[in-house]
């Protein structure tokens, strides 16, 4: 069956530093990928999404790259800032239009 | 504008009760969805509307849960005969359109909780 890992559960970087999240996948060829932020009590908010026969996209600090050979896609936030702390999710379509969601990375950023 | 709604924010039940959950999606969307959220987890796919199809719902953990959608406006998903293992976070999202692509737009959920 479908799987999604995200390697860590938790990430914690010093503001000013590049945060660097993993999301792996098995068993899948996804047509794209998708990252979102979801802070604490709140839905998930989409960030970036990432096509199959795309190797980066980059949003203001936000860089995602996706490689369907390994089968990863890294996120990356550079410059990082206390206010990017949250939970990180990535996921992937599945049938129809719903999505699987990764566990998610939760990144704290100290000051 | 309003984003998605969801009511109530917060449901706590005995076991065995019947709850709803409601959802309100962004006007003009015509795709909904519910996920399930447990405590560490990531989000789990329960059921998808789009316009006047017959929804997919492939996700749905048990016949004990089942969701309505009234054209392309509210749904309330309602869990009968409550169990502990229901406590989670229900989470709602609408997109424009069922493009596979299309961003999907969450509410802040409701947290039930069943004792």
């Amino acid at each position: 069956s479908q799987k999604i890992e995200q390697n860590s559960e938790a990430l914690n970087i010093q503001e000013g530093k590049t945060a660097t999240l993993t999301c792996n996948y098995t068993n899948y060829s996804p047509a794209y990928l998708q990252w979102y932020r979801q802070d604490p009590g709140r839905g998930p908010v989409f960030l970036l999404l990432i096509r199959e026969n795309e190797k980066e996209k980059r949003k203001e600090r936000l860089k995602v790259t996706f490689d369907t050979t390994l089968k990863q896609s890294l996120f990356h936030i550079t410059a990082s800032q206390p206010a990017d702390s949250a939970t990180y999710l990535c996921a992937l379509p599945q049938a129809g239009t719903a999505l699987i969601f990764g566990k998610g990375t939760t990144l704290s950023v100290s000051s | 504008g309003a984003g998605v709604s969801q009511s109530p924010s917060n449901k706590v039940t005995e076991k065995g009760k019947d709850v709803e959950l409601r959802c309100d999606p962004i006007s003009g969307h015509t795709a909904l969805y519910w996920y399930r959220q447990r405590l560490g987890q990531g989000l789990e796919f329960l059921i998808y509307f789009q316009g006047n199809s017959a929804p997919d719902k492939s996700g749905l953990p048990s016949d004990r849960f089942s969701a309505e959608r009234t054209g392309e406006s509210v749904s309330t998903l309602t869990i009968q005969r409550t169990q502990q293992e229901d406590s989670a976070v229900y989470l709602c999202a609408s997109s424009l359109a069922p493009r596979s692509t299309d961003t999907q737009y969450f509410g802040p959920g409701t947290r039930l909780t069943v004792l």
